[in-house]
């Protein structure tokens, strides 16, 4: 089974200032990792995803993440935030050894940037 | 940039009723989703659909739900005799042929579904 946890509902951070949106994750084998933002309104924007190779992960928006096996973690980051950041962030993590081809979301965190 | 569009963005519909979401996922892409979103909790996976036919669904997807791909560029979503726990909002989303499993999915911006 595969599952993901984000252990913040929320997020606050001054502009400018960096930020982290924590996940977690469990796979039976390797995982494969997305992060993908929500806006009000709309739909999940892919942000960036982790497949094999290097452990930092460059995404749209000056946005990275960086997988830590040994953690089982796969954080969001961005060094100095902007307050059109603000939105709904979701991790996702599919078993890359596994019989679904079907991510699993967290239930998201809402960051919030304060200006 | 090429997007997967949904319709209506807002549907209200007695309870018990039949609805029929629709979506024009990108048009070169070939594996299609359902996902739902109930208020204020996680996105939830409800049915993939690849090579007109379903390839994988959640316990959600029950005999209530089905999908269609009507004609070449239409994927619907039906849901029969709808309950008050269907209120929701549900996305579509589509990724490409070729490794689209290990591509990201893109995401219509929803259809919000209220039952009364």
């Amino acid at each position: 089974a595969q599952s993901v946890a984000q252990p913040e509902d929320q997020v606050n951070v001054a502009e400018g200032n960096p930020l982290t949106v924590k996940c977690t994750y469990s796979v039976s084998g390797n995982p494969y990792l997305f992060w993908y933002v929500q806006y009000p309104n709309r739909g999940l924007q892919f942000l960036l995803k982790y497949i094999t190779g290097d452990n930092l992960v460059k995404g749209s928006y000056g946005f990275e993440a960086e997988f830590n096996k040994s953690q089982t973690s796969f954080h969001l980051k961005k060094p100095s935030a902007l307050v059109s950041d603000s939105a709904l962030y979701f991790c996702a993590v599919r078993d890359r050894g596994g019989g679904s081809y079907i991510p699993t979301f967290g239930r998201g965190t809402s960051l919030i940037v304060h200006p | 940039e090429p997007e997967v569009t949904q319709t209506p963005s807002h549907q209200v519909t007695q309870m018990g009723q039949e609805v029929i979401l629709r979506c024009v996922p990108i048009s070169n892409h070939l594996y299609f989703y359902w996902y739902r979103q109930i208020l204020g909790q996680k996105v939830e996976f409800l049915v993939s659909f690849y090579n007109n036919e379903i390839s994988e669904k959640s316990e959600i997807f029950d005999d209530q739900f089905s999908v269609e791909r009507p004609d070449g560029s239409n994927f619907t979503l039906k849901i029969r005799s709808t309950k008050l726990e269907d209120s929701a909002m549900y996305f579509c989303a589509s990724t490409p042929a070729g490794t689209g499993v290990l591509q990201p999915q893109h995401f219509g911006d929803g259809t919000r579904l209220s039952i009364l």
